[in-house]
């Protein structure tokens, strides 16, 4: 099945400290792969996108993800994490439904708390 | 505000009720999406709408309605709802056929059946 994963249902890490959220994917042909955030009663905002060429790409609010075709990974990245980091990060991939549609199918989100 | 908006942002009702969730996109694109986020689950892609008409339908139970009357509106009809059908109902847009297109989400309507 064509889907993604967030092995961690919380990240915490210290202010000033490297933070890493992890995702893998599994889908058919080339991923297209999506980190989005989400604040406290609001929806999903758009981080960064990976659709081709360079591996490391870089998004809003300071935030790098690599995408890894080996380990099927894209693992969300910020050198020096802030207090307001903290939020629900969700990975996507787009996948191709059974209609021949394409939609963005998401993991189930890593809570991610910025201790100061 | 992110272009999509969704009303109203909390919702109570009871199980014999009938309510309609209300979402709008000003920005042009070309299809919509309804998702149900419940805590600790991925997000659930209940429905998809392609240049107003439906194209996806992911077995989502009949006490679940939408309606698409325009490029602009998405509206998802409820009535008879389960406890277990209490979550968050997220609205979403994007233009079809650009090369990796990304969605823009609404807030959300917070639903709570009792």
């Amino acid at each position: 099945a064509q889907s993604v994963a967030q092995p961690e249902d919380q990240v915490n890490v210290a202010e000033g400290n490297p933070l890493t959220v992890k995702c893998t994917y599994s889908v058919s042909g080339n991923p297209y792969l999506f980190w989005y955030v989400q604040y406290p009663n609001r929806g999903l905002q758009f981080l960064l996108k990976y659709i081709t060429g360079d591996n490391l790409v870089k998004g809003s609010y300071g935030f790098e993800a690599e995408f890894n075709k080996s380990q099927t990974s894209f693992h969300l990245k910020k050198p020096s994490a802030l207090v307001s980091d903290s939020a629900l990060y969700f990975c996507a991939v787009r996948v191709l439904m059974d209609t021949g549609r394409r939609a963005l199918t998401f993991g189930s989100g890593t809570r991610l708390q910025v201790q100061p | 505000e992110t272009g999509v908006t969704q009303t109203p942002r909390h919702l109570v009702m009871g199980m014999t009720n009938k309510k309609s969730l209300k979402c709008e996109q000003h920005l042009g694109h070309n299809a919509m999406y309804w998702y149900k986020q419940s805590a600790k689950k991925p997000l659930e892609l209940m429905f998809v709408y392609s240049l107003e008409e439906r194209v996806e339908n992911n077995s989502v139970p009949s006490r679940f309605s939408p309606e698409c009357p325009n490029s602009s509106h998405l509206f998802l009809h409820l009535h008879t709802l389960q406890p277990e059908d209490s979550a968050l109902y997220l609205c979403a847009s994007s233009q079809e056929g650009a090369t990796g297109h990304g969605y823009t989400f609404g807030s959300g309507t917070r639903l709570t059946v009792v």
